[in-house]
């Protein structure tokens, strides 16, 4: 079955730590993206890649790298200058850029940071 | 500024009923496409109905339907004979015309109640 992953579903870090997020998808998919979710807060966007070895920020981009070495691969770090990381992170992909592609999510990582 | 509204924070409405979830957005673009997306208990992202703003005809997903006034910015999610299942997060979504970045609304939690 053609789809993204994520992993893992909860990820538990000392503060000062950097984290990454593991984003892997099968659909064939040139873009690929990062969002955080918030309680009470929609989805904001970390990064965005269209294509491999390319990759640019979001609108929230502050204390998060990201890297596109593979089409099927899209993992973020959380670095400890991100203040405030505990989160639920949400990767996509969709088959394009235009504006009529439907995005579709992997289940999510649960990020919490002590 | 807030591209993406949605006023109801929270919703319910009993089995086999109907409910309509609001959204509205702002745009200065002429050709675009909105969707809806739900989000049940297992945070799973997913597609619910999308829109095209040059149609004029409404889109409609067997019991998902929307109500779309392109002069007035709004569209909303029309759920008709509700089931247990709905029961979720709801998020309006508007893509910007570059690289297919979405903006999302804050959400609306709708509660099924049996």
């Amino acid at each position: 079955d053609g789809g993204i992953t994520q992993s893992p579903k909860y990820l538990f870090r000392k503060e000062g730590q950097n984290v990454t997020l593991s984003c892997e998808q099968n659909l064939n998919h040139d873009a690929m993206y990062w969002y955080r979710q918030d309680p009470g807060q929609g989805l904001r966007l970390i990064y965005y890649s269209q294509i491999v070895n390319d990759f640019q920020k979001g609108d929230i981009a502050e204390g998060y790298s990201v890297s596109r070495e593979k089409k099927e691969s899209f993992p973020l770090t959380v670095t400890s200058a991100q203040k405030n990381p505990t989160a639920f992170y949400l990767c996509a992909s969709s088959a394009g850029t235009a504006s009529s592609y439907e995005q579709y999510f992997g289940p999510g990582t649960r990020l919490t940071v002590t | 500024a807030q591209t993406v509204t949605q006023s109801q924070p929270e919703m319910s409405v009993q089995e086999a009923e109907t409910v309509t979830l609001s959204c509205t957005y702002d745009t200065s673009e002429n050709n675009y496409y909105l969707f809806w997306y739900k989000q049940p208990p297992s945070r799973q992202m997913i597609l619910v109905i999308r829109q095209e703003a040059y149609k004029q005809q409404n889109a409609t997903e067997n019991r998902f339907s929307v109500n779309f006034q392109k002069a007035a910015k709004s569209f909303s999610l029309k759920i008709s004979d509700s089931q247990l299942g709905d029961t979720a997060m709801y998020f309006c979504a508007f893509p910007r015309s570059n690289f297919n970045k979405f903006y999302f609304g804050s959400g609306t939690k709708l509660n099924v109640k049996p």
